[in-house]
């Protein structure tokens, strides 16, 4: 069975603080996929990032990065300069070899003016 | 930038009966899903859909629910004799065929259950 943690039930920064989301996750599966989605109050799903487990380069993309360490099965993500527009609940996902997503309990976002 | 399309945005319907949730995928995906999120819960998976069959579905997906593909575009989620715990949202995705691909969401239907 696949589990996704987020520990982090919420998190409050004031704008332009960097602010890292954690994910840890579980899964029997050799070849996987994780995944980052933004939930903002209007309530829609919005892909951000993905990753591939055979890839462990960490990257970045503007504000957003992201460190997969396949040693701790955590997915990590970080937004630089945080944003009011950031607010959000954040979600973590993996997919294993069923490509169903398996969702964390999700991070709720606060960015203070 | 193509999306996925849902209707309606918001459905009440008195418990008992049954509501058919409509989606329309992006065009040239393969892969097509149904997930729901009961308000202030987690994101929880219920069927998914390949070449016009059931590929893979969850606990959730019981004799009350079902899926149909009528034509080459629509996608429905059928919700036989609701209950009250039906109340949630409930999202429609799609995917390209790669393994890699994400999967992109619609806006979701709000279904409130009276």
């Amino acid at each position: 069975a696949q589990k996704v943690t987020q520990a982090q039930t919420e998190i409050s920064v004031v704008e332009k603080e960097d602010v890292t989301l954690d994910c840890v996750y579980e899964t029997r599966d050799t070849t996987y996929y994780l995944f980052w989605y933004k939930q903002p109050p209007s309530g829609e799903l919005v892909f951000l990032i993905r990753r591939n487990s055979f890839d462990e380069q960490n990257e970045i993309s503007g504000r957003y990065s992201w460190n997969f360490q396949k040693s701790t099965s955590s997915f990590n993500f970080t937004i630089t300069a945080s944003q009011v527009v950031d607010s959000a609940v954040y979600f973590c996902a993996l997919r294993g070899s069923a490509r169903q997503l398996t969702f964390g309990s999700g991070t709720q976002l606060t960015v203070l003016p | 930038e193509p999306e996925v399309t849902q209707t309606p945005s918001h459905q009440v319907t008195q418990m008992g009966q049954e509501v058919i949730l409509r989606c329309v995928p992006i065009s040239n995906h393969l892969y097509f899903y149904w997930y729901r999120q009961i308000l202030g819960q987690k994101v929880e998976f219920l069927v998914s859909f390949y070449n016009n069959e059931i590929s893979e579905k969850s606990e959730i997906f019981d004799d009350q629910f079902s899926v149909e593909r009528p034509d080459g575009s629509n996608f429905t989620l059928k919700i036989r004799s609701t209950k009250l715990e039906d109340s949630a949202m409930y999202f429609c995705a799609s995917s390209g065929g790669q393994g890699n691909q994400p999967q992109h969401f619609g806006d979701g239907t709000r279904l409130s259950i009276l």
